[in-house]
């Protein structure tokens, strides 16, 4: 079942931009997950937030997580061509070992 | 992708005929699935198993079959029964339970 939902679904910035993307869940989460997807190849993991985490940093990555309501921000800051790609969020339930993926935001970077 | 191989990169089926996809790791993870994925859509979950021997059906199940005979090995049947079959298969492998998911390259299956 797809729980997360990001917004925005696409999105085009300059190089050098900050790009924001948010998640929104619907129920208790154990953690929270974010993965980049280059067009036609398989996902990647690019972080992990705890739900007793607030907020994480990994190089030009930045994620929050607000639980009370229950949503997700993943900043990448000073954006570069190569960061092109799709940025899904997924989410670990409580009670259940599975991934729940959102529908994904599409972020291009114009050179 | 490293550590996972799926193949073939592009497949072709034809009406009423069964296809299997292949996916190989070599990094002795017990857990591994397989993910269909619509263009402009999230990933769902068709099957996953948790050790050798074992697989439980996801949430779209029904048209594919999977067997776990090796741990290295999860082959996906996309059967003549699953009648939209044209998508992205996606199989991922998991180290530490609900930390992290690792992808293979993917297959393309189209309907000729």
């Amino acid at each position: 079942s797809q729980q997360g939902e990001e917004d925005p679904q696409a999105l085009s910035i300059q190089e050098g931009e900050n790009a924001t993307m948010n998640c929104s869940y619907k129920t208790s989460i154990n953690n929270l997950q974010w993965y980049r997807q280059n067009s036609g190849r398989g996902l990647v993991h690019l972080i992990l937030i705890r739900s007793n985490e607030r907020e994480k940093h990994s190089g030009r990555l930045r994620v929050t997580l607000d639980t009370s309501k229950k949503s997700s921000s993943l900043l990448i800051t000073a954006s570069r061509a190569a960061d092109t790609a799709s940025y899904f969020c997924a989410t670990v339930l409580y009670g259940n070992n599975r991934l729940a993926f959102g529908k994904g935001n599409q972020v291009v970077v114009i050179p | 992708d490293g550590g996972i191989t799926q193949s073939p990169k592009y497949l072709f089926r034809k009406e009423g005929q069964n296809v299997t996809l292949s996916c190989e790791q070599n990094l002795n993870h017990d857990a591994m699935y397989w993910y269909r994925q619509d263009p402009g859509q999230g990933l769902r979950l068709i099957y996953y198993s948790q050790i050798v021997n074992d697989f439980q059906k996801g949430d779209i199940a029904e048209g594919y079959s999977v067997s776990r005979e090796k741990k290295e090995s999860f082959p996906l049947t996309v059967t003549s029964a699953q009648k939209n079959p044209t998508a992205f298969y996606l199989c991922a492998t998991e180290g530490v339970a609900n930390e992290k998911l690792f992808f293979g390259s993917g297959t393309q299956l189209s309907v000729l």
